[in-house]
């Protein structure tokens, strides 16, 4: 069964440094977010992104945050300048149509990224 | 602001056992409801997807209802696993900005 990737597992940075999560979504998906789960608190959503643009972001993808899909199989999410609270555990998913057409959402399974 | 609040916060049952979660929202206005699986360390497995005008959908020993009036969803499990152990995340989109809100979660222990 296709499933969605993601690179590394866990990460450890600098504080200041910048990072690059990396996810490979399910082939014929054309839909793609990322979200981020602090440790014992809630799924938070962070951007949605379609045809080569963000189609949504939340107020916590700040101008520090940014995705592309660099080719046609990867998705990126690169923060320039980590903080402390930026350590979490990053989702990356997709879909193959928007969240709106009740598509179902394919999660991989996580970067946990520690902010030292 | 759209919130999602979920309870029980924690939930212990016997294998074998039934158990109903519950989600109220205050998502203004409404695109559609999920319910999601979380094993612990792992991503998020849909269960099961409600719009508006549906009352009741079933996946396997998973049943959801939604009574949008009211706000107001519910997650049962029919002779409940012990796989069936993790956290239980609803969300709900808001129309318009399909932005989803999720909620805390409920945590299910099933225990042999």
């Amino acid at each position: 069964e296709p499933e969605v990737t993601q690179t590394p597992s866990h990460q450890v940075t600098q504080m200041g440094q910048e990072v690059i999560l990396r996810c490979v979504p399910i082939s014929n998906h054309l839909y793609f977010y990322w979200y981020r789960q602090i440790l014992g608190q809630k799924v938070e959503f962070l951007v949605s992104f379609y045809n080569n643009e963000i189609s949504e972001k939340s107020e916590i993808f700040d101008d520090q945050f940014s995705v592309e899909r660099p080719d046609g199989s990867n998705f990126t999410l690169k923060i320039r300048s980590t903080k402390l609270e930026d350590s979490a555990m990053y989702f990356c998913a997709s879909s193959e149509a928007g969240y709106w057409r009740q598509e179902t959402q394919y999660f991989g399974p996580g970067t946990r990224l520690l902010v030292l | 602001k759209n919130q999602v609040e979920q309870s029980p916060q924690s939930l212990i049952i016997l294998e074998g056992k039934n158990c109903t979660l519950q989600c109220n929202y205050t998502v203004s206005p409404f695109s559609n409801l999920r319910w999601y699986k979380q094993d612990t360390g792992r991503g998020p497995v849909s269960l099961t997807i409600m719009t508006f005008s549906e009352n009741t959908k079933s996946n396997g020993r998973y049943t959801a209802t939604l009574d949008a009036d009211t706000k107001q969803s519910s997650l049962h499990i029919t002779a409940s696993q012990l796989s069936d152990s993790a956290s239980y995340i609803c969300v709900v989109s808001e129309g318009g900005s399909y932005i989803p809100t999720f909620g805390r979660g409920t945590s299910l222990i099933v225990h042999p």
